[in-house]
């Protein structure tokens, strides 16, 4: 199995409030994504990278930022977490052929 | 605009017998297909591949099928086993030169003893 971890796994904010997600991997990959899954949507991509300090926007973006200041680190924020980012949240990192994917963040904002 | 369609929700086999799961897309431009596996709590997990320049690709019991004339792919499983049971995403990438993924909605597949 590839070294992808997240942090925290679960989370209950409040509306307004700040997060951040954390994605570690130890597999050295440059590239890194975040995704998130909803029912009736699959999995979308939110936001990518494909080196340190280097990100790119994908299909869902809106309301979150991305940070890579080290090669093994993939941050996601939610500056001001709105109910409709309810959702699961998986981080995944690109090797060859494929994509292997985190266990996920359940986070729930009320 | 769902670029990768799966149109089936769920799906219900009995053991022993044959899963298709069936994948739709649009773009033209996508050339590489794959099927992950997802369980509760966990992430996804890749199952297999398939290369435009192919039409079927197998792995012991799971084998794809392309039929890239009607933009369609199917996942078949035999024999199903209950621990097949999972949700399947259908997912497509064209080559842009890094593995930027478009996923499907995911078909449900329940496999019963």
């Amino acid at each position: 199995d590839a070294g992808i971890t997240q942090s925290p796994r679960h989370k209950v904010t409040e509306t307004g409030t700040p997060v951040t997600l954390r994605c570690h991997q130890t597999e050295n990959h440059r590239y890194m994504y975040w995704y998130r899954q909803d029912p009736g949507h699959g999995l979308r991509l939110i936001h990518y990278s494909y080196g340190v300090k280097d990100t790119d926007k994908g299909e869902v973006s809106d309301g979150y930022s991305v940070s890579r200041s080290k090669t093994e680190d993939f941050l996601l924020t939610l500056e001001s977490a709105t109910s409709s980012q309810t959702s699961v949240y998986f981080c995944a990192i690109g090797l060859t052929d494929t994509q292997y994917f985190g266990p996920g963040t359940r986070l729930t904002v009320l | 605009d769902q670029q990768v369609k799966q149109n089936s929700p769920s799906l219900s086999v009995q053991e022993g017998r044959i899963s298709i799961l069936n994948c739709d897309y649009t773009n033209s431009m996508f050339d590489y297909f794959l099927w992950y596996k997802k369980y509760p709590a966990e992430g996804p997990t890749f199952l297999i591949s398939i290369s435009s320049i192919k039409d079927k690709n197998e792995d012991g019991r799971f084998t794809v099928f392309l039929n890239k004339s009607a933009k369609h792919l199917s996942l078949h499983i035999v024999p199903s086993q209950p621990g097949d049971s999972a949700v399947y995403f259908c997912a497509a990438s064209a080559n842009t030169g890094f593995q930027k993924l478009v996923f499907g909605t995911g078909t449900r597949l329940l496999v019963s003893p």
